[in-house]
């Protein structure tokens, strides 16, 4: 059973600051991952998009990276601001099984920048 | 990307009610899927709905507590039937992107609250 970790859970910076959210899983047979962002009460915005064959994705400030060998992505978000704020969300979809539709999510790193 | 509406966007419902959740999206897809968020929890898949045949739930979830509708391509229903306390939740809508990289989009959630 594919699990997905987040850490931090939480992570507070202030404005400017580089920061980066790491996410683990334990099954590499992904197809692909995916960050998404989920403000308070908030349904999710896709961030970044990383099929298994890749090894980053780029949008703006932010930066994705996949190391399916390790089980290990990271978010890295350049020069943070305060509209950062919000959860961050990693989730995962597995290869095969007949379950390739299911996206496994992690429990999310609550971010606040502060001013 | 798919733009994906839900109506209602937050309810206050008494226990042993019941609620309809409505999901339209913009554009025809296979596929439709249908996620909780307990209080402080990631998203967990309720079930998938595919047009024209029964709904597929996932364990811990039955039909009679969560039916789902799904009478054409670009809409769908969920119902919180007899509803307690513990079902006091964000449910969110999701569809994958049709060009082939399955990414999955969601809309904006229902948020609710059972008394």
């Amino acid at each position: 059973k594919q699990e997905v970790t987040q850490i931090p859970a939480a992570l507070s910076v202030p404005e400017g600051e580089n920061l980066v959210l790491n996410c683990s899983f334990t099954d590499s047979a992904i197809y692909n991952l995916q960050w998404f962002r989920q403000d308070p009460g908030k349904g999710l915005t896709s961030l970044l998009l990383i099929q298994s064959s890749q090894r980053e994705q780029t949008s703006g400030r932010l930066n994705a990276s996949l190391d399916k060998s390790s089980g290990r992505s990271t978010l890295y978000i350049a020069a943070s601001q305060p509209g950062d704020s919000a959860t961050y969300l990693c989730a995962v979809r597995l290869l095969s099984g007949g379950s390739n539709y299911k996206l496994t999510f992690g429990k999310g790193t609550l971010l606040t920048v502060n001013p | 990307s798919a733009v994906i509406s839900q109506k209602p966007s937050r309810d206050i419902c008494q226990r042993g009610t019941s609620l309809t959740i409505q999901c339209q999206v913009d554009s025809q897809v296979t596929m439709m899927f249908w996620y909780r968020q307990q209080p402080g929890q990631s998203l967990t898949l309720i079930a998938t709905a595919n047009q024209g045949s029964e709904a597929t739930y996932e364990s811990g979830f039955v039909i009679d507590k969560f039916p789902i509708s799904r009478p054409n391509l670009t809409f769908s229903t969920l119902t919180v039937s007899n509803m307690s306390p513990e079902d006091s939740s964000i449910y969110l809508c999701s569809v994958e992107g049709g060009d082939g990289t399955y990414e999955q989009y969601f809309g904006p959630g229902t948020r609710l609250t059972v008394t």
